[in-house]
C-alpha cells in the first residue's frame, strides 16, 4: 500500500522567513511525487513534481528516497503564498492531508 | 494548460436518491479520474478511466458508483442511491498522455445528502 504523510496540518510564518512544508511517503518502488496547491476559491494544481527538478514560485522539493522524503522549501516566503499544499504520489494519486500554510506580512 | 469544468458546482439531495456529476475537459484525453474529499479530510482517489474503461478503482469506488463517458467527451460519476456520508467534495481530473503525468483538476462538486 502506498501511503503520504504530511506531518503539519498548520504552518505560519512571515514574510520573507523560510518555509518547509514536510512530506514523507511510502511506497515499495520508484516513487512519482508531486507537490499540488490550492489557493482560496481556487482549484487544485500542480506546483512542481520530482521528475521535472524545476524550481516554481520560488519553491523547489527534493526526492530523498534513504528518508522517503520530499519536502517542499522556500527561502523568503511571500504573502501570496499562503494557501493548501498537498503532496502527492504516483499516477493514481495518494495525497496526504494537507498543510494550510499562512504568510504573515 | 487544459482545461476541465464540472457540473453542478452544488447539489443538495435526499439519502437515497440518485446524483449524476458531470467533468468535461475543452480538449481530448486519455485518463479521467474522480477524487473526492469529505470535509476536513484528505483527498481520496475513487477512480481512473481509460481508454472508455475502468483501469483502476479504489475500494471506496462500490457498486453504488459507476462512471462512464456517454457522449465520448463529457465524463460522468453517477451514485446510485446517495448515503449520508457520500457528502464531500468531488474533483475530476484529467492528463492528456501517460498516466502518472501532470493530472488537470476541476473546480469540483460539492454534493450534500441529507
Amino acid at each position: 500500500a502506498q501511503r503520504v504523510t504530511q506531518p503539519e496540518k498548520l504552518l505560519s510564518v512571515f514574510k520573507g522567513a523560510p518555509v518547509e512544508l514536510k512530506c514523507n511517503y511510502s511506497y515499495s518502488g520508484s516513487p512519482e511525487l508531486f507537490w499540488y496547491v490550492q489557493y482560496s476559491r481556487q482549484r487544485l494544481q500542480l506546483l512542481l513534481r520530482h521528475i521535472s527538478r524545476e524550481s516554481i514560485k520560488g519553491f523547489t522539493a527534493d526526492l530523498n528516497k534513504g528518508e522517503t522524503s520530499f519536502h517542499l522549501k522556500k527561502p523568503f516566503a511571500q504573502e501570496e503564498d499562503s494557501a493548501m499544499y498537498y503532496c502527492a504520489l504516483n499516477g493514481k494519486l495518494t495525497f496526504g492531508q494537507g498543510t494550510i500554510l499562512t504568510v504573515h506580512p | 494548460e487544459p482545461e476541465v469544468t464540472q457540473t453542478p458546482s452544488h447539489q443538495v439531495t435526499q439519502m437515497g436518491q440518485e446524483v449524476i456529476l458531470r467533468c468535461v475537459p475543452i480538449s481530448n484525453h486519455l485518463y479521467f479520474y474522480w477524487y473526492r474529499q469529505i470535509l476536513g479530510q484528505k483527498v481520496e482517489f475513487l477512480v481512473s478511466f481509460y481508454n472508455n474503461e475502468i483501469s483502476e478503482k479504489s475500494e471506496i469506488f462500490d457498486d453504488q458508483f459507476s462512471v462512464e463517458r456517454p457522449d465520448g467527451s463529457n465524463f460522468t460519476l453517477k451514485i446510485r442511491s446517495t448515503k449520508l456520508e457520500d457528502s464531500a467534495m468531488y474533483f475530476c481530473a484529467i492528463t492528456s498522455g501517460n498516466y502518472a503525468e501532470t493530472q488537470y483538476f476541476g473546480p469540483g462538486t460539492r454534493l450534500l445528502v441529507l
